[in-house]
């Protein structure tokens, strides 16, 4: 049973480009986080997602940033114009909470460098 | 509002040695506490949970107690390794939506041979 995949793990870009991000959730699971992750600091909740569906999305700043889980294919974390400050490791995760339990299961991120 | 503190680090250890990381939590629910361990370069992988008070998680050697009367978590390891040196957070999750987790800023352990 696969993980939570994501890719790309590393994506360099330049101030003003669009960075996407991708995560594909572990087998069965619908629910889908993602996180931050600044150097030498812990992870900060972004946004969460159901299939098709925005859930929370009180961590996400207000521009720029923007997420999706559609019916088919991974979950998108879109982050347009970029700017140096956006540089941190991106963190999805997955939950079975339909199935009752309330652990996440992190991917290996994907670590975004601006330049 | 909900948070984690955790004990800042880097902490070194010989092999062998005993290994105490504190976690403290605030939380406005009865929350689910959960300790993860990553990896140079790797995500998050979950060590161990425990989901109401006085329960024990345990995991590869490691464990923590959920202590409501202290709200602590504090992980612990009898005997570590080389392989041990990750860094380890401490994180919980608020019911009854739990849409998040709340992680602490990790602390960095390593183990000498």
């Amino acid at each position: 049973n696969a993980g939570v995949m994501q890719n790309p793990r590393h994506l360099v870009r330049r101030r003003g480009q669009e960075a996407r991000l991708r995560c594909s959730p572990m087998k069965g699971h619908s629910h889908v986080y993602w996180y931050r992750q600044l150097p030498e600091e812990g992870l900060k909740f972004m946004v969460y997602l159901q299939k098709e569906n925005i859930i929370d999305e009180s961590g996400m700043p207000k521009e720029r940033f923007s997420a999706e889980f559609p019916k088919e294919g991974p979950s998108i974390l879109r982050i347009q114009q970029v700017v140096r400050g956006d540089s941190a490791a991106y963190f999805c995760a997955s939950s079975p909470r339909e199935q009752g339990g309330n652990e996440q299961y992190f991917g290996p991120g994907t670590r975004l460098t601006v330049t | 509002g909900d948070s984690v503190t955790q004990m800042e680090g880097p902490v070194t250890l010989s092999e062998e040695a005993f290994l105490t990381i504190n976690c403290t939590y605030t939380a406005t629910g009865y929350p689910s506490l959960f300790w993860y361990v990553q990896y140079p370069g790797e995500g998050l992988q979950l060590l161990l949970k425990a989901t109401k008070a006085d329960d024990k998680g345990s995991n590869k050697g490691f464990e923590a107690t959920y202590r409501k009367e202290t709200t602590s978590f504090h992980l612990e390891k009898g005997s570590v390794q080389v392989s041990d040196s990750a860094v380890y957070f401490c994180a919980l999750s608020d019911p009854p939506t739990g849409n998040q987790f709340y992680f602490g800023t990790g602390t960095s352990l390593t183990v000498i041979p």
